[in-house]
Order: C-alpha cells, then sequence, then structure tokens
C-alpha cells in the first residue's frame, strides 16, 4: 500500500469547514484512498473513500486531485464531536481478497468552541 | 443498523490469568478482523477470518493468543497466562470480505484489557 503523508495537528473553529490534506504522492492506480477517524477511547470510525472522482457522504466531502497525489477531507460544518484523530489510508481493493488496515500517525483535529 | 459489538468494553485480570473476549460482527459481513492497540499507538493486526477459509493467523504475537470464529459469526479471542505487556484496547472490525471489492471495515468499540 502506497505511503501517506498527514500534519501531525490541526485546528479548526466549530461551525467552520475543516480541510484535512492527505499526500499520496506514490499512489498507484488500482488504490483507493480510505479516510477513518478515531475519536478518543473509541475504536476506529469510517468516514469514506474514492478512487478518482470526488465523493460526498452524510458525514464528509473527498476531494481527489487529478493526478491522485493528494486528497482533502472535508468537514463541512465542524462540531466539538468532531475532535478526533484521521487517519488517510491508501489501499489496493483486491477483489475477492480483503486484508488488514495499517493506520500511519493521523492527524488530531482539535475543533475549537 | 446494529453495528460491531465487542464485550466486555473493560476487563481487569491478574497476571497468568487467562481472558476471552468477544466480537459480535455485522451481519452478513464474511470477513472479521481482530485487532489491538496500545497506549498512543497504531494499529497492529492479529488475526483475520474470511469465511470458512482457514484464518490468517500471522498477527498474532505468541502462542498465547488464539481466536475461533463459530458459524461464521461470533468471535472470540483468547489471551491464556496474560503479561502486563497484552494490556492494550483490542478492537474487532467486519466488512463484507469477498462480497465486497472495496472492503469497508467497520470497527466496534473495543475492549479495554489491562493485566495487573
Amino acid at each position: 500500500d502506497a505511503k501517506t503523508t498527514q500534519p501531525p495537528s490541526m485546528d479548526c473553529a466549530e461551525g467552520r469547514a475543516a480541510n484535512l490534506p492527505c499526500n499520496h504522492s506514490t499512489i498507484s492506480g488500482n488504490e483507493y484512498v480510505y479516510w477513518y477517524r478515531q475519536i478518543h477511547s473509541q475504536g476506529p470510525q469510517y468516514i469514506i473513500h474514492g478512487l478518482k472522482n470526488n465523493e460526498t457522504n452524510e458525514m464528509a466531502s473527498l476531494i481527489i486531485t487529478e493526478d491522485r497525489k493528494s486528497s482533502t477531507l472535508i468537514l463541512p460544518h465542524a462540531t466539538l464531536r468532531d475532535t478526533a484523530v484521521y487517519y488517510c489510508i491508501v489501499r489496493v481493493a483486491i477483489p475477492g481478497s480483503a486484508r488488514q488496515l495499517t493506520f500511519g500517525s493521523g492527524t488530531q483535529l482539535t475543533v475549537l468552541p | 443498523g446494529a453495528g460491531v459489538s465487542q464485550s466486555p468494553s473493560n476487563k481487569v485480570t491478574e497476571k497468568g490469568k487467562d481472558v476471552e473476549l468477544r466480537c459480535d460482527p455485522i451481519s452478513g459481513h464474511t470477513a472479521l478482523y481482530w485487532y489491538r492497540q496500545s497506549l498512543g499507538q497504531g494499529l497492529e493486526f492479529l488475526i483475520y477470518f474470511q469465511g470458512n477459509s482457514a484464518p490468517d493467523k500471522s498477527g498474532l504475537p505468541s502462542d498465547r493468543f488464539s481466536a475461533e470464529r463459530t458459524g461464521g459469526s461470533v468471535s472470540t479471542l483468547t489471551i491464556q497466562r496474560t503479561q502486563q505487556e497484552d494490556s492494550a484496547v483490542y478492537l474487532c472490525a467486519s466488512s463484507l470480505g469477498s462480497l465486497s471489492q472495496r472492503d469497508t471495515q467497520y470497527f466496534g468499540p473495543g475492549t479495554r484489557l489491562t493485566v495487573l
């Protein structure tokens, strides 16, 4: 799986959009970009994933650059409950196979009141 | 719908005792993973079950650790003769596995194990 680089920490004001960047310059064509988060003392929570098109769900939006070497997770209206460590993962999706996740250091997002 | 559940949420045990941790995956998910996470650390893969195939045990740290999955659903992780270094949060995740190309994993809340 391709290596990812994320800033160690970010702050965001409550109610504003939180934009979390991720670099994955060695990504290959069959690798997806996944985002998970982990709120303190809880299990990791799936947020969103994408291949090359931008994706949106009820939690967030994922913007992937045209060259796929970087992406941004957008929480449109951050709340205090969004304070968590956010992990960007790049991994191959192999039909008929399932593989374990490996989290890097992630970005500690702190939403400030 | 119901997510992944784990029990107990917290377990305190004495060194040398055996413990059993339980995971109930999402209904219909054929793949089940066990991970552990020590304080401030990342995920450490332990074991993976996919349907009726032989489990991938490559992440188990020692032969004191074992896991089984009965009937393709509930799984139990057993740690024998617990040591203090076994203290961690044990996380279970499930996914559609081979039923899905993208294999999104959904995690339970974890069991916090403390070995005194």
